[in-house]
């Protein structure tokens, strides 16, 4: 079993739609947590942090539940400049060291006009 | 713009030679990392350096090798001892807790 895992996707959904995607992670030691964006063939850009207390961006919404172990992003009024794979991190190590970062593999959104 | 430079942006090379990647970044950042990325696979980590003269391995630093002689810099030799060297390769720097910020990559493809 793979220490952070998600659903490779795609998700396909029309303009305007809400989506959501959950990150599960194995280690309940973890202590922090986020979502990055990498657009085909880029960089991951960092998207947001996941605060436990959950936390909104415009139109992005993270959530985090220890207890389950897991992590969710929701989209609302999906835009076409959305699409793209969205990966879930999650931060193992002490202190915010930044070494011990885990990645998932990525869920492909694709936004439909 | 403060940013991290990664050169070249494709880089093709024969199996069996040495190659080495540049990662350069002015945003006085102490901590740099090196990771590779796979299709189907997340992002793995290769070498990361915390302070200058510094490095540690990763999960995968089998056959390669870094430097951290000055603190913009951080480049990674990619050595004939690794197996599956073709792979989009990724540096990083970050500040101590705080998210890492990429470079936009290499591409390496090894024939």
């Amino acid at each position: 079993r793979k220490e952070v895992e998600q659903d490779p996707g795609p998700f396909n959904v029309p303009e305007g739609a809400t989506v959501a995607f959950n990150c599960t992670y194995s280690n309940s030691a973890s202590q922090s947590f986020f979502w990055y964006r990498q657009d085909c063939r880029k960089e991951p850009k960092l998207l947001m942090s996941v605060y436990s207390s959950g936390n909104e961006d415009g139109r992005f919404t993270a959530q985090l539940n220890r207890a389950s172990q897991y992590i969710s992003l929701l989209i609302r009024d999906s835009k076409l400049s959305d699409s793209a794979t969205y990966l879930c991190v999650v931060n193992r190590g002490y202190g915010g060291a930044t070494n011990k970062l885990i990645f998932g593999t990525g869920t492909l959104l694709a936004v439909q006009p | 713009d403060g940013g991290i430079t990664q050169s070249p942006k494709y880089l093709f090379r024969k199996e069996g030679q040495n190659v080495t990647l540049s990662c350069e970044q002015n945003l006085n950042h102490d901590a740099m990392y090196w990771y590779r990325q796979d299709p189907g696979q997340g992002l793995r980590l290769i070498y990361y350096s915390q302070i200058v003269n510094d490095f540690q391995k990763g999960d995968i630093a089998e056959g390669y090798s870094v430097s951290r002689e000055k603190k913009e810099s951080f480049p990674l030799t990619v050595t004939s001892a690794q197996k599956n060297p073709t792979a989009f390769y990724l540096c990083a720097s970050s500040i101590t807790n705080s998210p890492l910020h990429f470079g936009n990559g290499t591409r390496l493809t090894v024939t």
